[in-house]
């Protein structure tokens, strides 16, 4: 079964510190992958997506996400969280390049992310 | 260059109640696809329109019901309303199937529905 499985629910850091968002996918093929950012009444921000080529790919705000294929893994990181950054974060697989299924995105169920000052 | 929008922001309903709400693509979008977002939870996908057809459907009752008009904006129907449909109704929109490219989706804010 397709799945996305965020394990942490919640997470603190302290202002400044560096921050890492796990994210493991169960999919058939190597999927699209995504994480989006929603902040309290808000709707979904992309950061960032993966579909083919470099491994590591850069995304708003000064987020990056590697993607390891071995381990069916999608992190989410920041070099230095800022207050701004308190939110819920997503992490999503869509299909795969070429598939006529776009826009069935699977999403975990989040995590969320507080920032101490 | 206006995002996605949807109206009303906020609705309350009764038990076996209709509702409906209302979603405006993305400029450039022709694909509007709805998502349920319960409290506490990852959006779940209801249903994806395109070219005034629903395309693609995810696990939900036939009691959720959608549709697509010329100009691509799109509405999300659900009727005989139960406690378990108050949440966070999404839209989202992209650029068609046809493009084969996952154009990515396009987040609204949402219309925030409860159900007494």
């Amino acid at each position: 079964a397709q799945s996305v499985t965020q394990p942490d629910i919640h997470i603190t850091v302290s202002e400044g510190a560096s921050l890492e968002l796990r994210c493991n996918y169960s999919y058939g093929a190597t999927p699209y992958l995504f994480w989006y950012v929603q902040s309290p009444g808000q709707g979904l921000q992309l950061l960032l997506k993966y579909f083919s080529g470099d491994t590591l790919v850069q995304g708003i705000k000064g987020f990056e996400a590697e993607f390891k294929r071995s381990q069916s893994s999608f992190n989410l990181r920041k070099p230095s969280v800022h207050w701004s950054d308190a939110a819920e974060y997503f992490c999503a697989v869509g299909p795969p390049h070429g598939s006529s299924n776009t826009g069935k995105l699977i999403f975990g169920q989040g995590t969320t992310l507080q920032v101490k000052p | 260059d206006a995002g996605v929008t949807q109206s009303p922001t906020h609705l309350i309903k009764t038990r076996g109640q209709q509702v409906t709400l209302r979603c405006s693509p993305k400029s450039g979008h022709d694909t509007v696809s709805w998502y349920q977002q319960a409290l506490g939870q990852g959006p779940q996908f209801i249903f994806q329109y395109y070219e005034e057809e629903e395309r693609q459907r995810g696990n939900f009752p036939d009691r959720f019901s959608g549709h697509q008009f010329p100009n691509y904006s799109s509405e999300l129907n659900v009727n005989a309303l139960l406690l378990g449909d108050s949440a966070l109704y999404l839209c989202a929109s992209s650029t068609g199937p046809k493009e084969r490219n996952n154009s990515p989706l396009h987040f609204g804010n949402g219309t925030r529905l409860t159900v007494t």
